[in-house]
């Protein structure tokens, strides 16, 4: 079993949905959570970084966090073409060395205008 | 603002060149890293370095090699460049015991 998985897509949404991009993980001690958000052929952008269970929201963006379900969303409301991109998820557990996380592959998201 | 710079966008080379990637950023930070991207394979990690000349091989650090003899800058070394070492590679630093990383704007190099 992978560590994390990730669905690679594509999707498509029309403009003004709400997307929901998930990751499931296999690591019980991964703690931090990450998306980063990539426009193709450029360098990933950090989006987003939560710490254990719950939610956080900035903006149009919420991150969601399952830790019982191994399980975390982002949710994009009223999307915009702009949010076009591959999302990634990324994580890594607390305490030893902070150096590595475990990513997913990525998601590619398109939105039509 | 957060800051990680690299040193070319595009590179082409032939196979057996000597390659250097330069990536430097301007926080501070003490955590640099380089990983390669690859349709298929996501992000892959070659090396870190934890401070200025520490440093620890990743997942594939096999025909690579690094050097950090400043704390703000981080280089990538093909020894021999071949063309299965065409791809993206990304930079990218974190401070001391914080976990988020940053990421330059990618090199992506085809060797021929």
């Amino acid at each position: 079993q992978k560590e994390v998985e990730q669905d690679p897509g594509p999707l498509s949404v029309p403009e003004g949905a709400i997307v929901s991009l998930n990751c499931t993980y296999s690591n019980s001690a991964f703690q931090y959570f990450m998306w980063y958000r990539q426009y193709s052929r450029k360098g990933p952008e950090l989006l987003m970084y939560t710490y254990s269970s719950g939610n956080k929201e900035d903006g149009r963006f919420t991150a969601q966090v399952d830790k019982s379900s191994k399980y975390i969303s982002l949710f994009i409301r009223d999307s915009q073409p702009s949010d076009s991109a591959t999302y990634l998820c990324a994580m890594t557990r607390s305490g030893g060395s902070n150096y590595k996380l475990t990513f997913g592959k990525g998601t590619l998201l398109t939105v039509n205008p | 603002d957060v800051k990680v710079t690299q040193s070319s966008r595009y590179l082409v080379k032939r196979t057996g060149e000597k390659v250097f990637l330069e990536c430097v950023q301007d926080m501070d930070h003490e955590n640099m890293f380089w990983y390669r991207q690859d349709p298929g394979l996501g992000l892959r990690l070659i090396y870190f370095s934890y401070d200025v000349k520490m440093k620890e091989k990743g997942d594939i650090p096999e025909g690579y090699s690094v050097s950090r003899e400043k704390k703000e800058r981080f280089s990538l070394i093909l020894e021999s460049a071949s063309t299965n070492q065409t791809s993206m590679y990304l930079c990218a630093s974190n401070r001391d015991r914080g976990y988020e990383q940053y990421f330059g704007p990618g090199t992506r190099l085809t060797v021929t």
